[in-house]
């Protein structure tokens, strides 16, 4: 069974940049299956997709945020990973990363565990 | 961009019916998606494309879609069954995932 778990910092100051990373186990990103993606929850707040990465490094982001945001993968390591620049408050968030089949349509239908992230000086 | 519009809360008696709409312009053609939170967890999907269950989901949880409303419908509610849950489905003129507002519901 595949399983997602997220790291990077809990702490990040405004105008800087926050990085996550997504360890994926128990399946290969390679196989080009799936999209991966990212997701986010403000506290107390709804879910907001921010974009997916495929296998061979074609990204799709959400417009609000696509300024901002690059998403990368690391094949060999079975990882992939977002980045947010200049970070403001409103960026303090649970961050899930997730996966979903290549119909675009499809749910997301595994989810790491979150981790939250808070921008403060 | 396209808006999915969930009532913030619903109450149900344990061994009762709950009914989560999701209110969408033309939501029947698309595939919708229904995700259950509890605190402090990630998201759990119980229905998809309308209304699928993944593996492990009970069948007490199951879901429609017409018209510019999907419904995820809890029968024989049970107190585990008090959390969040979302609507998302795949918003095709924009290119993204886009989530409900979200609807708690509490088992009284």
């Amino acid at each position: 069974q595949v399983q997602l778990q997220e790291s990077g910092p809990g702490l990040v100051k405004p105008s800087q940049t926050l990085s996550l990373t997504c360890t994926v186990s128990g399946g290969s990103i390679s196989s080009g299956d799936y999209y991966w993606s990212w997701i986010r929850q403000p506290p107390g707040k709804g879910l907001e997709w921010i974009g997916y990465i495929y296998y061979s490094g074609s990204t799709y982001y959400n417009p609000s945020l696509k300024s901002r945001v690059t998403i990368s993968v690391d094949t060999s390591k079975n990882q992939f990973s977002l980045k947010l620049s200049s970070v403001t408050a409103a960026d303090t968030a649970v961050y899930y990363c997730a996966r979903a089949t290549l119909v675009q349509s499809s749910p997301l239908d595994y989810w790491g565990q979150g981790t939250l992230v808070t921008v403060s000086s | 961009s396209y808006v999915l519009t969930q009532p913030p809360s619903v109450s149900v008696a344990p061994g009762q019916t709950a009914r989560i709409t999701c209110g969408g312009n033309n939501i029947g053609s698309k595939s919708v998606h229904w995700y259950q939170q509890k605190p402090g967890q990630a998201p759990v999907l119980v229905v998809y494309d309308d209304s699928d269950r993944p593996s492990g989901i009970p069948e007490r949880f199951s879901g429609s879609n017409s018209g510019n409303t999907a419904t995820l419908t809890i029968s024989r509610v049970e107190a585990g069954d008090e959390a969040d849950y979302y609507c998302q489905v795949w918003d095709s003129s924009s290119d993204l995932y886009v989530f409900g507002t979200g609807t708690k519901v509490t088992v009284l």
